[in-house]
């Protein structure tokens, strides 16, 4: 157990439709990254938050939007779902110790299916 | 943009022997990771480097950080059936003394082993 935890553990929906994903990161780490892992493409950089605030961006669909909150936890939210869409998601949360910032630990993930 | 190379694909082994997989990039990184993942389940961090040359052990588990700083191996010894699984490389690079958590991902290598 990593310690980051993810609801809801599977997601089904259909297409169009918006969904949110939870993420609560390990006690103590400021840093939340989430990513996509798909067959075709792998495992997709979308977006870090550091301490409330946006700091990095990857192929994130601009359909898709994240946020931190105040107790750290995340929010990935996903809107005019389409079927490609579905796909593993996954947060990680890293240390905030510069001997292992780098480090980033992953919960295990919510099963998006899109119909 | 980065890309990495990991190989082999697929490993099918026998209990006992050791393996031996590599990722390979056109960029240099300054953080490599190497990341187990079972069936239904989030990665989970075995091993990182932080510097070029490197040698990292985990129990059976040894890592090294190229010189190059563009590529990095994983070996397993004396492999268990408790092994099986994906293993991922991912490679990271600082801006400015902090992290800005963008891994990207080798495509996995997939081992099995058998009793």
């Amino acid at each position: 157990d990593s310690g980051v935890t993810q609801t809801p553990k599977h997601l089904i929906t259909a297409t169009g439709q918006r969904v949110t994903l939870r993420c609560s990161p390990r006690s103590g780490d400021l840093s939340v990254y989430w990513y996509q892992q798909s067959l075709d493409q792998g495992l997709q950089f979308l977006i870090q938050y550091y301490n409330g605030e946006e700091r990095a961006k990857g192929n994130i669909l601009e359909r898709f939007s994240a946020q931190q909150f105040p107790d750290l936890h995340s929010e990935l939210n996903l809107s005019s779902l389409e079927l490609g869409d579905s796909a593993l998601y996954f947060c990680a949360s890293s240390p905030t110790s510069r001997a292992n910032y780098n480090e980033q630990f992953f919960g295990p993930g919510t099963r998006l299916t899109v119909l | 943009g980065q890309q990495l190379n990991q190989s082999p694909q697929s490993m099918f082994i026998q209990e006992g022997e050791d393996v031996s997989m590599n990722c390979t990039s056109s960029s240099i990184f300054n953080t490599w990771l190497w990341y187990k993942q079972e069936p239904g389940e989030g990665p989970v961090l075995l091993i990182a480097l932080y510097k070029a040359g490197e040698l990292t052990s985990n129990g059976r588990l040894t890592a090294q950080f190229g010189i190059t700083r563009k590529d990095s191996f994983l070996n397993i010894s004396a492999s268990i059936p408790s092994d099986v699984g994906i293993y991922f490389c991912a490679g990271l690079v600082n801006a400015g003394g902090t992290s800005y958590g963008k891994l990207t991902f080798g495509q996995g290598t997939i081992l099995t082993v058998h009793p």
